[in-house]
């Protein structure tokens, strides 16, 4: 079935330094994905949403120019947290859906992301 | 915001059939419900997807009234695996299914 992976699955970094994230589907390609943050015991919060060969729309209330996303191909995005902070630290997922597929197909999510910044 | 609301919480025990009702009266004509299961620092996993009436496939039954402001997920016989958040989400597929995610259903199984 369809996969969607993230690299790395969790992360660990220096205050004030930047991390990327890599959200990649296997087997589909995807002109569009969706990047989510988790505090834990605590829902998703949808942060952006990515598009293949354009700018990223951004959730109100999340700083575009501290995460930031680039959907160079149709089966990558990467999100880069910029100056990360303590209060970054969270679960980041992605979600991509096969754009070949029909509309009612199921968007798939990676297994996460878990940033820690010291 | 959110367009679903769910129970914060359930509890059951292994063998009973879990039910699990979700509210979604703003549901827009091209919305599709669809319901995910979450463990602890895992992605959300693709349970079932409807539009209305009922769907069923191997681990799950979706049951839709005809107004489609609600469903229920219907789960067999749970184990303690079946611990988990569930979520149900209601997408637009000409969005490559935004979501916005609701509180989630806790739900405990017990030995």
């Amino acid at each position: 079935g369809a996969v969607v992976s993230q690299h790395p699955s969790w992360v660990i970094c220096k205050s004030g330094t930047s991390v990327k994230i890599e959200c990649r589907s296997l087997d589909f390609q995807a002109t569009t994905m969706f990047w989510y943050r988790q505090f834990p015991k605590q829902s998703l919060m949808l942060m952006a949403t990515s598009n293949e060969g354009s700018k990223a729309t951004y959730e109100q209330g999340v700083e575009k120019d501290k995460f930031l996303i680039n959907h160079a191909s149709l089966t990558l995005s990467t999100l880069t947290v910029t100056s990360a902070h303590p209060e970054d630290s969270s679960f980041y997922i992605c979600s991509a859906r096969d754009s070949k597929a029909a509309k009612n197909t199921e968007a798939f999510f990676g297994q996460g992301t878990r940033l820690t910044v010291v | 915001l959110a367009k679903t609301t769910q129970p914060i919480s359930m509890d059951s025990y292994e063998g009973q059939e879990v039910n699990i009702t979700c509210s979604h009266n703003n549901i827009a004509t091209n919305d599709y419900i669809t319901w995910y299961q979450q463990f602890p620092s895992q992605g959300p996993r693709f349970i079932i997807q409807g539009y209305k009436t009922k769907v069923t496939n191997e681990v799950a039954s979706l049951f839709i009234p005809a107004d489609r402001k609600s469903s229920t997920l219907s789960l067999p016989r749970v184990s303690l695996s079946d611990t988990a958040v569930y979520y149900c989400l209601v997408g637009d597929g000409y969005n490559f299914n935004k979501f916005y995610f609701g509180s989630g259903t806790k739900l405990n199984v017990k030995p």
